[in-house]
């Protein structure tokens, strides 16, 4: 199975401030690369979708970019609701495995 | 409004069955490839089952593969996860999730928490 490592575990930053998470995969996963937002208690939430495709009622702040193996997830001005656990996910090969997570707190 | 709800959670013993629902609304849920997604308590999230939009194709990580059965109920627009011989390491939180046309997990239900234990 591939597998996706997260950096960093945990991120600490202000509202304002600008966002780099990190995802690297075993193998190349071409583009076929997601992001998801968990809050506490909530369900996650798909944010980028095929590495740089912002889901439905993503505001623009969130930039996915990346390929093969190395991906970025960048939100440019945090706003006090974008502290949450993000996870990336691969669609590559079978099965689908996500990230360990990124907690920006 | 598109809409999954679980159900079906609960306390069970090791070696015990349980039997997890998923409502679904707001959508034409025969369009869509349906999962099963589990997350334990303080741990990250783990795809579990999957099945297509007219049961054809069913695929399950090797850590349930045997134990738990995915189906779905496209008369009632429902799918389920019968879990049987259940282990301490089955507990978590089991949310149904949707597959977009590219198979990413675009909409997820709230949750239901599954707890294993003696």
């Amino acid at each position: 199975d591939i597998v996706l490592t997260q950096s960093p575990a945990t991120l600490s930053l202000s509202p304002g401030e600008r966002a780099t998470l990190s995802c690297r995969a075993s193998q190349s996963v071409s583009s076929y690369l997601a992001w998801y937002q968990q809050k506490p208690g909530q369900a996650p939430r798909l944010l980028i979708y095929d590495t740089s495709n912002r889901a439905t009622g993503i505001p623009a702040r969130f930039r996915g970019s990346g390929s093969g193996t190395d991906f970025t997830l960048t939100i440019s001005s945090l706003e006090p609701e974008d502290f949450a656990v993000y996870y990336c996910q691969q669609r590559s090969s079978w099965p689908p495995v996500f990230g360990q997570g990124t907690r920006l707190e | 409004e598109l809409q999954l709800v679980e159900s079906g959670g609960g306390l069970v013993k090791p070696g015990g069955s349980l039997r997890l629902s998923c409502a679904a609304s707001g959508f034409t849920f025969n369009s869509h490839k349906m999962n099963w997604v589990r997350q334990a308590p303080g741990k990250g999230l783990e795809w579990v089952a999957s099945i297509t939009k007219t049961s054809t194709y069913i695929y399950y990580a090797d850590s349930v593969k045997g134990r738990f059965t995915i189906s779905r109920d496209n008369a009632g627009d429902s799918l389920y996860l019968q879990m049987n011989s259940l282990r301490a390491d089955d507990t978590a939180v089991y949310y149904c999730a949707r597959g977009s046309g590219d198979d990413w997990f675009d909409l997820w239900g709230q949750g239901t928490l599954v707890s294993v234990s003696s």
